[in-house]
């Protein structure tokens, strides 16, 4: 089935710096990658969603500029957390919906907890 | 007044009980998507619906658009379907997530 690979799965680093978040589509062409952020015992909330190619659409109050989505392949999706601060910590997790009449669902990455100290 | 609501909040089951999760939302939808978190954080998408009712193994979701409302029923529950169960609506411009259902099913 659809694989999408999340890397990295944790991540520690110092306010200010910035990390970056791979999500791979393995074995099938990701059109349209979906980015979520979800605090300790709530929901999901999507922040973006792109399409190869293009740029991505954020939602109301997440600034582009701090969270930035490169999606320059049919593969390959980044999120840059610029400039973290602590209350970016949280689980950052990606979706994939793929080419073709079989890939109507969404494929999930493992996400990443990412922690800023 | 959440858009998506879902009911109850946590759960707790012997093995082999016919569980179900209510998903209500309030917005008008292109889809509807059950969701699984499992404790470890990652997501499987188990459904997507606009329409009737859809089986994948021990797991059915329906969807009633007129009401509004999708159920997710586990038939035969197990131990390893403990997880968070998410509701998720899909619209044009807008996705929405239930709070989520923490299912626990005990051996």
């Amino acid at each position: 089935g659809a694989v999408v690979s999340q890397h990295p799965s944790r991540v520690i680093c110092k306010s200010g710096t910035s990390v970056k978040i791979e999500c791979r589509s393995l074995d099938f062409q990701a059109t349209t990658m979906f980015w979520y952020r979800q605090f300790p015992k709530q929901s999901l909330m999507l922040m973006a969603t792109s399409n190869e190619g293009s740029k991505a659409t954020y939602e109301q109050g997440v600034e582009k500029d701090k969270f930035l989505i490169n999606h320059a392949s049919l593969t390959l999706s980044t999120l840059t957390v610029t400039s973290a601060h602590p209350e970016d910590s949280s689980f950052y997790i990606c979706s994939a919906r793929g080419r073709g009449p079989s890939s109507y669902g969404y494929t999930f990455g493992s996400g990443t907890r990412l922690t800023v100290v | 007044k959440n858009e998506v609501e879902q009911s109850p909040q946590n759960l707790t089951a012997q093995e082999g009980e016919f569980i179900t999760i209510n998903c209500s939302y309030s917005v008008g939808i292109s889809a509807l998507h059950w969701l699984q978190q499992h404790p470890g954080g990652g997501i499987v998408s188990l459904f997507m619906l606009s329409s009737g009712k859809k089986k994948h193994g021990r797991l059915i979701a329906t969807i009633n658009i007129q009401e509004k409302h999708s159920s997710l029923h586990i038939t035969a529950s197990h131990p390893r379907d403990s997880a968070v169960y998410i509701c998720s609506t899909s619209g044009t411009y807008k996705y929405i997530f239930g709070t989520g259902t923490r299912l626990k099913v005990l051996a």
